[in-house]
């Protein structure tokens, strides 16, 4: 099935180092997604973005982080200075419309020491 | 604010037995999707199941919109089998549910 890539699978940053993670969605959706799942927790809706913009967010959003999809490429998480409590593992998602499947990557593991 | 609710929180089967997982969300809106995830691991899609009932291997989703519920039944349970299920409502509420964690064994 349609396929969601997430570059880098693990990151380990030093705190109060910027951070970009990758998304690569699948080819034609419109809407990207991210998450995020502490370890043994439930996952939690970050953002949503379509059209360049991001349509919602959630309070986990933090002034600290930031999306983008420059002209069709990746879609990037940034998070800009990085916290202790970012330590999580990040997954991307995309869906062809408002409402239809959602595809999910496989995660990006980060970890700020 | 809208809510994803599963339960059992978490199940126990031998293998071979059946288990009935259930979801009840808040919203009308469904957009109904069935994952599951071994720890630390990467989320499974297992069925995309808005509305109606699904099928897929040894895999059951009935989704009821108006009652805003939807169920997983798992058919003569594996060991590997073993993780916690999640459902997820997409759509307006981009929800996950608190998951099932089951557990299978020999």
């Amino acid at each position: 099935g349609p396929k969601v890539l997430q570059i880098p699978s693990h990151q380990i940053i030093d705190m109060g180092q910027m951070v970009t993670l990758n998304c690569d969605p699948v080819s034609n959706h419109l809407y990207f997604y991210w998450y995020k799942q502490i370890l043994g927790q439930q996952m939690e809706f970050l953002v949503n973005f379509y059209n360049g913009k991001v349509m919602e967010k959630s309070k986990l959003f933090k002034d600290q982080f930031s999306v983008e999809r420059p002209d069709g490429s990746y879609f990037t998480l940034k998070i800009q200075p990085t916290a202790l409590e970012d330590s999580a593992v990040y997954f991307c998602a995309s869906s062809l419309w408002w409402g239809t499947e959602v595809f999910f990557g496989k995660g990006t593991r980060l970890t700020v020491v | 604010g809208q809510q994803v609710q599963q339960s059992p929180a978490s199940l126990v089967l031998q293998e071979g037995e059946n288990a009935e997982l259930q979801c009840n969300f808040s919203s009308t809106a469904t957009q109904l999707q069935w994952f599951y995830q071994r720890p630390g691991g990467s989320l499974v899609s297992l069925l995309y199941n808005p509305s109606g009932t699904k099928h897929t291997g040894r895999l059951t989703s009935t989704t009821v919109t108006k009652e805003r519920r939807s169920s997983l039944h798992i058919s003569s349970s594996q060991i590997t089998d073993s993780g916690t299920y999640f459902c997820y409502q997409g759509g307006r509420a981009l929800i996950f549910g608190t998951g099932t964690t089951v557990s299978v064994s020999p």
